[in-house]
């Protein structure tokens, strides 16, 4: 089974502070992806990787950033951290394209709760 | 423009008795259609797929859902609830665009509690 491991279950920061999210995928899949959940808001996307090195914006990314440097890693940063990025974010990797159909999919992390007082 | 609506923001059933938590979507494209559960503190887990294959799909746990496209639904249904399937429920639609990324659209979630 495909295993996506996010390092920290539970954060607490304070207003300002840089912070770093780590992913940890051990299926060699080249997409990667950080989510943000909210009560009744689902989960929205922030920033998603198709490649190392490569990066694109999701529907959120104001206030966060990202880094690919090793295709099993994905790292999700808030450079400034504020008490409105206080969340559940969710890491997700997908399999790759010829994996089958029906190994094909998302495979989610456990979740880091981060608290930003 | 893709979105989901999940018509339920809470669904409560007695154990035993059946389940049906109900999601609409609209899509440009033909989508794919997923039912994810997420238990407290636990991370998301795939229920359920469809990707144009057969209409009616079945997943883990005794779920189901069917792809109605003239209804543009995709509900999700159990026939007899368990105590362990209080959870929240996300339905989630997959515009599938040829070639590349794609894109995973999230509903609201519905909480789904079952009670003795």
């Amino acid at each position: 089974d495909v295993k996506v491991t996010q390092s920290s279950r539970y954060l607490v920061k304070r207003t300002g502070e840089k912070v770093f999210l780590e992913c940890v995928q051990d299926m060699d899949h080249e997409n990667m992806f950080w989510y943000r959940q909210d009560p009744g808001l689902g989960l929205r996307l922030i920033y998603f990787s198709y490649d190392v090195k490569m990066k694109e914006k999701g529907d959120i990314p104001e206030g966060y950033s990202v880094s690919r440097e090793k295709k099993e890693r994905f790292s999700l940063i808030l450079e400034s951290a504020s008490t409105n990025q206080t969340s559940m974010y969710l890491c997700a990797s997908l399999s790759n394209p010829g994996q089958g159909a029906d190994y094909y999919g998302y495979t989610f992390g456990s979740g880091t709760r981060l608290t930003v007082v | 423009a893709q979105s989901v609506t999940q018509l339920d923001s809470h669904v409560s059933v007695s154990e035993g008795t059946p389940v049906l938590l109900r999601c609409n979507y609209s899509s440009s494209y033909s989508p794919s259609l997923f039912w994810y559960v997420q238990h407290p503190n636990k991370g998301l887990q795939l229920l359920l797929k469809y990707t144009s294959a057969a209409t009616l799909v079945k997943g883990i746990n005794g779920f189901e859902a069917e792809f109605k496209k003239s209804e543009t639904s995709f509900h999700l249904t159990k026939p007899s609830a368990h105590m362990s399937d209080a959870a929240e429920y996300f339905c989630v639609v997959s515009p599938m665009f040829s070639g590349g990324y794609n894109k995973l659209i999230f509903g609201a979630g519905t909480r789904l509690a079952v009670h003795p």
